[in-house]
């Protein structure tokens, strides 16, 4: 099966400008979730997707929002952006129906986000 | 809320030697998976290794095992006959069924030297 792919793997933004992130999981996978790896906040969860519903969110403002679509791939949105966003986003999918096995998240290369 | 804690920023090993990488955390959940995850310079993060709650059994995975104390809420990784390509930065993370998230620790960078 191929992995979970993201794009575009590199961003350069400016402040205020807004950015979609995207995320396609691994075939059969309904499950997506993300993820930001700062150096000073390490990796924090953003959200999770399950079947095009939100079913968990993280603590992070208004500002960071997603979607599912009907075929599990997901994107991700960051509207008026601000230099603290540039980080590394990552993504990641599970098949999430009960069981360790299916309840693990493999993750995508991630997209290193810029914001100048 | 869930917290996980990796005490040994950084170790460094030469190659062939047995290698141990400290996870401690905290949770009132009864019934969780932990995991160690690696992420190599490419960035890539890589699932090294699971282990269920419920299970008394430490998990191995060819090289590598853990070492899980439920009651002192402890999860080690050891690697053995350490490799160049063990390179990375490694993170445990503690995935509760409530809200389907992992949280991770601040990581152990370990350096594989030849």
């Amino acid at each position: 099966k191929a992995g979970v792919t993201q794009t575009p793997r590199y961003l350069i933004k400016t402040r205020g400008q807004q950015v979609t992130l995207s995320c396609s999981p691994i075939s059969g996978h309904r499950s997506v979730s993300w993820y930001q790896q700062t150096p000073g906040q390490g990796l924090q969860f953003l959200f999770e997707y399950f079947s095009e519903t939100q079913r968990n969110k993280g603590n992070f403002p208004g500002r960071f929002s997603g979607r599912q679509f009907s075929n599990s791939r997901s994107e991700m949105n960051v509207s008026t952006l601000e230099l603290g966003d540039s980080a590394l986003y990552l993504c990641a999918s599970s098949s999430s129906s009960g069981g360790a096995s299916t309840d693990t998240q493999y993750f995508g290369p991630g997209t290193r986000l810029t914001v100048l | 809320a869930q917290t996980v804690t990796q005490s040994q920023p950084e170790m460094s090993v030469q190659e062939a030697e047995t290698v141990t990488l400290s996870c401690t955390y905290d949770t009132s959940e009864s019934n969780y998976y932990l995991f160690w995850y690696k992420q190599p310079p490419s960035r890539q993060m890589i699932l090294v290794i699971r282990q269920e709650a419920y299970k008394q059994q430490n998990a191995t995975e060819n090289r590598f095992s853990v070492n899980f104390q439920k009651a002192a809420k402890s999860f080690s990784l050891k690697i053995s006959d350490s490799q160049l390509g063990d390179t990375a930065m490694y993170f445990c993370a503690f995935f509760n069924f409530g809200n389907e998230k992992l949280t991770f620790g601040t990581g152990t960078r370990l350096t594989i030297i030849p």
